[in-house]
């Protein structure tokens, strides 16, 4: 069966640019989550949607990222103004239920690069 | 707060012979613990999770992990490894309503 998607695998940009980051949860699935991994290190929480609604956004670095899921199930991570501490492998999970946000499938990843 | 540290960047080991990743965590209330495994260019793979009960994990590819209260530990074993299980392994605390990983052990299978 389908897993999580994210796309593209493979970002590289120029420092001020901004990209857009694209995650496709697995169908039904309620919660979606987003995490920031730098080289040699954890993933990091940033933020968390239940269906539309950004009920935690914590993590998130600065005011340049933003993330969205407007009709409850394609989420896109947006990072503005992009600096070279932005470039990690930012992973998109998502979890089936409200109640079980430890139940997570993770995607494969985009690996953003800021040159 | 929440930490989750794992002692051991990388760990080499010869292909048969049994391996044990660290994992110690830091919280003043109760957490599930959790080990995910993570393949080249691949999201996390779930291993096993602890969440209440026995002690003594099972969990997917012949790995199982200990909850330890007393030493806020929580290690990954395996008795014998194959060359398939060089990956790397991350240490996970869910509290709060989200993960807490740790920094992750590259292990490395050698023929």
């Amino acid at each position: 069966g389908a897993g999580v998607s994210q796309s593209p695998r493979y970002k590289v940009a120029k420092r001020g640019q901004d990209v857009a980051l694209r995650c496709d949860p697995i169908s039904g699935h309620v919660s979606l989550f987003w995490y920031q991994q730098a080289l040699g290190q954890g993933p990091e929480f940033l933020t968390y949607f239940q269906n539309e609604a950004q009920l935690d956004k914590s993590g998130l670095p600065s005011d340049r990222f933003f993330a969205e899921r407007p009709e409850g199930s394609v989420s896109t991570l947006k990072i503005q103004r992009t600096q070279q501490e932005d470039s990690a492998v930012y992973l998109c999970a998502s979890s089936p239920a409200p109640g079980r946000r430890d139940e997570q499938f993770f995607g494969p990843g985009t690996r953003l690069t800021v040159l | 707060a929440q930490s989750v540290t794992q002692l051991d960047s990388q760990v080499p080991v010869f292909e048969e012979a049994p391996v044990e990743l660290r994992c110690n965590y830091s919280s003043s209330v109760s957490v599930y613990l959790f080990w995910y495994v993570q393949y080249p260019n691949q999201g996390l793979q779930l291993l096993l999770k602890y969440l209440s009960g026995s002690t003594l994990v099972k969990g997917i590819n012949g790995f199982e992990a200990e909850f330890n209260k007393s030493q806020t530990s929580f290690h990954l074993r395996k008795p014998s490894v194959h060359i398939s299980d060089t990956a790397e392994y991350f240490c996970a605390v869910f509290n709060f309503n989200k993960f807490y990983f740790g920094s992750g052990t590259k292990l490395n299978v050698k023929p």
